[in-house]
């Protein structure tokens, strides 16, 4: 089955300091990943669309200048949180899309959580 | 933009009782699309729970069912008995796939369901 690993699980960092999150997809070729965030006490946002062979796409609030993502190959992709500051805090998820199934399926990892101090 | 309401904050249920959780849509940029529920468990990532791609349809999964209504932008989750292993955060989501999944998943912002013995 389609399954992705995400890691770290949890991260502490300084405020001003930065951390990399990584998401990796077995059994299926992530041709998208969608990186979100969940804020406390709210809902998830897509911070970043990145589909392979197309540039990667930022919403609203989300640059690249803050949040970098790389997206090498099918399996692996990356995103990086710099001088991460307290309203940065949450749990991120990434996101991978099978292409075999229907629907445009994401298939989660287990997020990283990210405390600020 | 598109938006997802569903039931808020948490619902409490006995086992062997039912549980409904409302979940209604409006998309702006499509009629009819893709509609999902998620699931999140203690400590785990996010799971598909279960999808419906066509108006009218009804979607099931693990004793849950949820029936895209097109009349009234609803996508309803039900089961009919639940157990305590039931108990999670549950998100209501849809995707426009009128952009090919340009846009990604756009969720409510959960509903937490504890389920007692």
């Amino acid at each position: 089955g389609a399954l992705v690993y995400q890691y770290p699980r949890r991260t502490i960092c300084k405020s001003g300091t930065s951390m990399r999150m990584e998401c990796q997809a077995v059994g299926f070729q992530a041709t998208s990943v969608a990186w979100y965030r969940q804020s406390p006490q709210k809902t998830f946002e897509l911070i970043a669309l990145s589909t392979v062979n197309s540039a990667i796409k930022y919403e609203q609030n989300f640059t690249q200048e803050k949040f970098p993502i790389s997206h090498p190959n099918l399996s692996f992709s990356s995103m990086t949180v710099l001088n991460a500051y307290l309203e940065d805090r949450g749990l991120y998820l990434c996101g991978a899309r099978d292409p075999g199934s229907s629907a445009e399926t994401l298939y989660f990892g287990s997020g990283t959580r990210l405390t600020v101090l | 933009g598109d938006s997802v309401t569903q039931t808020e904050g948490q619902v409490t249920v006995s086992e062997s009782k039912s549980l409904i959780i409302n979940c209604t849509y409006s998309a702006t940029s499509i009629a009819y699309p893709n509609l999902f529920w998620y699931v999140r468990y203690p400590g785990e990532g996010l799971q598909l729970l279960l999808k419906v791609i066509t108006a009218g349809q009804k979607g099931s999964s693990r004793g849950f069912e949820a029936t895209y209504n097109k009349e009234t932008t609803s996508f309803h989750l039900q089961k009919a008995s639940v157990q305590e292993s039931d108990s999670a955060v549950y998100y209501c989501a849809l995707s426009d796939r009128g952009n090919n999944y340009a846009q990604g998943l756009t969720f409510g912002l959960g509903t937490r369901v504890s389920v007692f013995p």
